[in-house]
């Protein structure tokens, strides 16, 4: 089955302006993640959709947020870009099974790069 | 969650066997340990998981100490391809949230 979907793989964005990324999960995975990667900081936990609704949400500003819509796909969107926001941003989707998680499934990521 | 703490860095010649270790000594009874590895230019891909039993799969084998304070990822023999941040993960399997917390894993160098 095809993996996890994340568009567009490269972006590059002024300081200041808005950016939507996109996540496609795996067929039948109601669970998504999103997290951001840097050097400095690695790999850095923002926010968790499960069938439309945020159940979690990591130690970002407002300027994150994200939906999930009733197919499953995900979008995150960052406003007011700035510098430090330059990072690969990653999507995960997971089945939930009962109380267990199966495996998490990681897309290739968008690179995102503010000049 | 409870913490992992792993090495920052460890070295391989190709086909040898390498030992990946992971402390977690603040581990629940109700903890998975997870490993994800991170290959150059890729998102973290699912290694193997356990909870109290060794494990094997296709990729690797997972022995757990007796008291699961640690663990150890072991990949018989590397390949260049094994090159990558290995990630120890704890997971609390009664919790239903998709979170993972990743700490600055182990960067494993295959040499040829």
């Amino acid at each position: 089955k095809a993996g996890v979907t994340q568009t567009p793989r490269y972006l590059i964005k002024t300081r200041g302006q808005q950016v939507t990324l996109s996540c496609s999960p795996i067929s039948g995975h109601r669970s998504v993640s999103w997290y951001q990667q840097t050097p400095g900081q690695g790999l850095q936990f923002l926010f968790e959709y499960f069938s439309e609704t945020q159940r979690n949400k990591g130690n970002f500003p407002g300027r994150f947020s994200g939906r999930q819509f009733s197919n499953s796909r995900s979008e995150m969107n960052v406003s007011t870009l700035e510098l430090g926001d330059s990072a690969l941003y990653l999507c995960a989707s997971s089945a939930l099974s009962g109380v267990n998680w199966a495996e998490a499934f990681f897309g290739q990521g968008t690179r995102l790069t503010v000049v | 969650d409870a913490k992992t703490t792993q090495p920052n860095s460890m070295e391989s010649n190709e086909e040898e066997p390498v030992h990946l270790p992971c402390n977690h000594s603040t581990i629940s009874g109700t903890d998975y340990i997870h490993w994800y590895r991170q290959l150059p230019s890729q998102g973290p891909e699912y290694v193997i998981h356990g909870l109290t039993s060794n494990v094997n799969n296709r990729m690797a084998s997972l022995a757990i100490a007796e008291d699961r304070k640690s663990s150890t990822l072991i990949l018989h023999r590397a390949t260049l391809r094994d090159a990558a941040v290995y990630y120890c993960i704890l997971r609390d399997r009664g919790s239903t949230l998709g979170r993972l917390y990743f700490g600055r894993g182990t960067q494993l160098t295959v040499w040829p």
